[in-house]
């Protein structure tokens, strides 16, 4: 059983394509991240939700939208990707609820290529 | 507002001898602390924790990690490295009162010579 599942594993396209990343928990966990991770391994949150409501927007172009449909699932849409978009992506999940450790469980990553 | 400092991009011992990747905190309220773990083309998975119980914890893999409040730091040590162990290693800092963010450290890679 897969905690944290994401699709596609891989993505190659080519500049100005839009392409939509999906990520999914079967933790029960009521939080969800997005992480964008550069060639330098450097980690960066991009987004957070916590029961389908957006709690973290750190400094990302509006390019990028997630989306929660519900508190398993929160997907990434990206348009008009560059080049400087080639990342790998992580999903991750949490939770929030008083008592909680608040460790976060990762996705085994989605690796962006533009070309 | 939280932050942390890994010591050393890479680090590099031979196998059977001490590991021990630095780790240093800036925290203005009591700090959750996390070391993760990032095999090549993986994704990220949790060592250890420290919330607030005992200052000594114990992880997977042998690992463990002692928070010193006097002196920020949250070390991890192994007394004998394993040539399984190369990987990128990731210090994380989160406020106890406020799980909304995680940060994290920049890594360091863990090499282990024959």
């Amino acid at each position: 059983d897969t905690a944290v599942s994401q699709t596609p594993k891989y993505l190659v396209t080519q500049m100005g394509n839009d392409k939509s990343i999906k990520c999914e928990q079967n933790l029960g966990h009521d939080t969800m991240y997005w992480y964008k991770q550069d060639s330098k391994k450097f980690l960066k949150i991009m987004f957070s939700y916590n029961n389908k409501e957006l709690i973290i927007n750190e400094t990302v172009p509006n390019r990028f939208s997630p989306k929660s449909p519900d508190k398993a699932h929160l997907n990434l849409h990206i348009n008009s990707l560059e080049l400087g978009d080639s990342a790998v992506y992580f999903c991750a999940s949490s939770q929030k609820a008083s008592g909680s450790s608040y460790e976060q469980y990762f996705g085994p990553g989605t690796r962006l290529t533009v070309t | 507002a939280q932050s942390v400092t890994q010591l050393g991009s890479h680090v590099s011992v031979s196998e059977g001898a001490l590991v021990l990747l630095r780790c240093n905190y800036s925290s203005s309220v009591p700090p959750y602390l996390f070391w993760y773990v990032q095999y090549p083309n993986q994704g990220l998975q949790l060592l250890l924790k420290y919330t607030s119980a005992a200052t000594l914890v114990k992880g997977i893999n042998g690992f463990e990690a002692e928070f010193k409040k006097s002196e920020t730091s949250f070390h991890l040590t192994k007394p004998s490295a394993h040539m399984s162990d190369a990987a990128e290693y990731f210090c994380a800092v989160t406020p106890y009162s406020s799980a909304s963010k995680i940060i994290f450290g920049s890594g360091t890679r863990l090499s282990i010579r024959p």
